[in-house]
């Protein structure tokens, strides 16, 4: 299957300030990408969707000001969390797609903890 | 709108006892459905992709099957290394990203 890198692993951060992360396709052009959080023994919650060189859709819910998502290029798609709260604390996972497949290939997650 | 249910929620086995999980779905004209792996911790591992009603895919000590309604993951004498959280997803033509389920949490007891 292709490969998505997804970086940092875990990272931890003051209260205040801003995380990004990093989604790269290592093997594919992912022309479609996605950015999920996941709560403890819980599903996937899809946050946004991000088709390359354009503007991010995101999820009922979810500010948009609060988690920015670049896609400018067709193998690297960045989720920025600024002004981070305890709150904001979760598991966050990118998947990428990209043609003519309709399956997604998943990142590794990247556990954020904010104290 | 499209939307997956998953059963068991969770699902306890004894090594090389075999069984088979749930996903219910309805979408409006499906594009695929997906099984994922997911281990505590780290990202999905995608497993298969299923398309139309009557195919059936194998991997190791799994296979997926699929109807109009419903995909069934059969797991054949399991092994503890089964261990994880399966998770089924389906993409429809009215969206652009895929609807997962809960979830099935599988433990294999050697």
């Amino acid at each position: 299957g292709a490969v998505v890198s997804q970086h940092p692993s875990w990272v931890i951060c003051k209260s205040g300030t801003s995380v990004k992360i990093e989604c790269r396709s290592l093997d594919f052009q992912a022309t479609t990408m996605f950015w999920y959080r996941q709560f403890p023994k819980q599903s996937l919650m899809l946050m946004a969707t991000s088709n390359e060189g354009s503007k991010a859709t995101y999820e009922q819910g979810v500010e948009k000001d609060k988690f920015l998502i670049n896609h400018a290029s067709l193998t690297l798609s960045t989720l920025t969390v600024t002004s981070a709260h305890p709150e904001d604390s979760s598991f966050y996972i990118c998947s990428a797609r990209g043609l003519p497949n309709t399956e997604a290939f998943f990142g590794q997650g990247t556990r954020l903890t904010v104290v | 709108e499209d939307q997956v249910t998953q059963s068991p929620e969770a699902l306890r086995l004894q090594e090389g006892e075999s069984s088979s999980l749930n996903c219910s779905y309805t979408v409006s004209g499906l594009r695929g459905l997906f099984w994922y792996r997911q281990d505590p911790g780290k990202g999905p591992e995608f497993l298969f992709t299923l398309y139309s009603a009557g195919e059936e895919k194998e991997k190791e000590r799994l296979k997926a099957t699929l109807t109009k309604k419903e995909s069934f993951l059969h797991i054949t004498a399991p092994k503890p290394e089964d261990s994880a959280t399966y998770l089924c997803a389906v993409h429809g033509y009215n969206n652009n990203d895929m609807r997962f389920g809960a979830g099935t949490r599988l433990t294999v007891k050697p």
